[in-house]
């Protein structure tokens, strides 16, 4: 079993639709990452979080450390939101290890197609 | 304020030849972090270098992979003699201060294919 698994692995959605993407670990962690990569494209860092819920314009993104469980929502969802998004846990163990102290571990991704 | 730097994005090489890969990280980051994603695969951590140190190679395959981050200049990933497997996406991260929730910003990637 994956540290760290991610569902759904693709998702279809019409354009203005509210849009879940879960992300479950199996691993005490420090912080979660939410990353967006396009086609061909870079990574680009859209949260990180270690409680609680952050916004940022569309985006929402939320993490309950008991269920060890963490959502990406997008509201009012566009064609350019399409790309695949990926969840990255860093360990606890990794964490207070000096040796491993920040490698991240990633969920297999997310592929979102928004159509118009 | 230039994000974290790739070069080159893409690189072809034939089996046997060397591959080397460049990261220039966010300007005040001394921390580097090299990820690898294979086709059709998620991505793999592979090594965390400090300046002039590597933190954690982990990740990284015993032979014929190396990395380093020289006091000055940027964050080499080196691979010797490549093969077809080693055809893949390899994406530089790098993070400021140390601390243990430094936010990681990625670059661009390079896309080595293996001819």
């Amino acid at each position: 079993k994956n540290e760290v698994e991610q569902s759904p692995q693709n998702l279809t959605a019409q354009e203005g639709e509210f849009i879940t993407i879960n992300c479950s670990y199996s691993v005490g962690i420090s912080a979660l990452h939410w990353l967006q990569q396009h086609p061909g494209g870079g990574i680009v860092s859209l949260f990180m979080l270690s409680s609680g819920k952050k916004k940022h314009g569309r985006l929402i993104a939320t993490i309950n450390i008991q269920e060890k469980h963490s959502s990406l929502h997008i509201t009012a969802s566009h064609p350019r939101d399409s790309a695949v998004y990926i969840c990255a846990v860093r360990s606890i163990t990794s964490a207070v290890s000096s040796g491993s102290a920040r490698q991240l571990t990633f969920g297999s991704g997310t592929q979102l197609t928004v159509l118009p | 304020n230039a994000g974290v730097m790739q070069n080159p994005r893409h690189l072809v090489r034939r089996r046997g030849q060397e591959a080397r890969l460049r990261c220039s990280p966010m300007k005040g980051h001394s921390h580097v972090y090299w990820y690898r994603q294979l086709p059709e695969e998620g991505l793999k951590f592979m090594v965390y270098l400090q300046k002039e140190n590597i933190i954690d190679e982990s990740g990284m395959p015993k032979e014929r992979f190396s990395a380093e981050f020289p006091k000055e200049g940027p964050s080499i990933l080196r691979i010797q003699q490549v093969v077809r497997g080693d055809s893949a996406a390899y994406f530089c991260a790098s993070s400021p201060q140390s601390g243990r929730n430094q936010p990681q910003h990625f670059g661009d990637g390079t896309r080595l294919s293996i001819l």
